[in-house]
């Protein structure tokens, strides 16, 4: 049972648009989210969090919404360019862990982002 | 500090066999934590450890599966009896206690035949 889904297996988008990346999660109980970026043959690296006490965080090119009572994340890419495309997974914690760090993640099964020239 | 490091990159064993891996987490990170990943799936949770004590273990964790980490530094991920289904990357992550994201490692590819 997939607590972390990620429904669009991939997503194409020309250079310069907005990429809207979405996640859905059934745990009432996480309350931190993480969207990583995985390039091919690299592990997958950290990209964005936002806190279940917050609806949106920015960092840059990239903004992550959360919609608590939808149990619903975004991830928004404004502009897209070539070097995004990668795959894009969303995780969730369901504790906070020692010292306010989140324990282990949740993760959904990725959506492949590709930003055509 | 180059991040985190895993050893072997990729391991190509028979169905039957032991494998090891190792990770070398950042050097600072008090939390260090196994995933594997099968293809199409994102990172499944294994095990953490924070310092040299390991908190957390998941059910996909079974006896044929252990890890260490001595002296609260590097990780070893032993799998012992190999199977196919055990074909994956595994992937290693570290953190600060009161950090953001983790840092996860390039990853070891197991294949077994």
């Amino acid at each position: 049972d997939q607590q972390v889904k990620q429904n669009s297996p991939s997503l194409s988008v020309q250079e310069g648009r907005i990429s809207i990346l979405n996640c859905d999660y059934t745990n009432s109980m996480f309350d931190y989210f993480l969207w990583y970026k995985k390039y091919p043959a690299e592990g997958p690296t950290f990209l964005i969090s936002i806190s279940s006490i917050k609806d949106k965080n920015e960092d840059g090119r990239f903004t992550v919404f959360l919609n608590k009572s939808a149990k619903h994340l975004s991830l928004h890419i404004v502009p897209s360019q070539p070097g995004d495309s990668a795959v894009y997974f969303c995780a969730a914690s369901a504790r906070r862990g020692y010292g306010g760090s989140q324990g282990n993640l949740i993760f959904g099964k990725g959506t492949k982002l590709s930003v055509k020239p | 500090d180059t991040g985190v490091s895993q050893n072997p990159r990729h391991k190509i064993t028979k169905r039957g066999q032991n494998v090891t891996f190792r990770c070398d987490p950042i050097s600072e990170h008090n939390r260090l934590y196994w995933y594997r990943q099968t293809l199409g799936q994102g990172p499944e949770f294994l095990t953490y450890f924070q310092n040299e004590a390991q908190l957390e273990k998941s059910r996909l964790l079974s006896d044929r599966f252990s890890a260490e980490r001595p002296k609260g530094s590097f990780s070893t991920l032993e799998i012992q009896r190999t199977e196919q289904g055990d074909s994956a990357m595994y992937l290693c992550a570290s953190s600060l206690t009161q950090g953001t994201g983790y840092t996860f490692g390039s990853g070891t590819r197991l294949t077994v035949v």
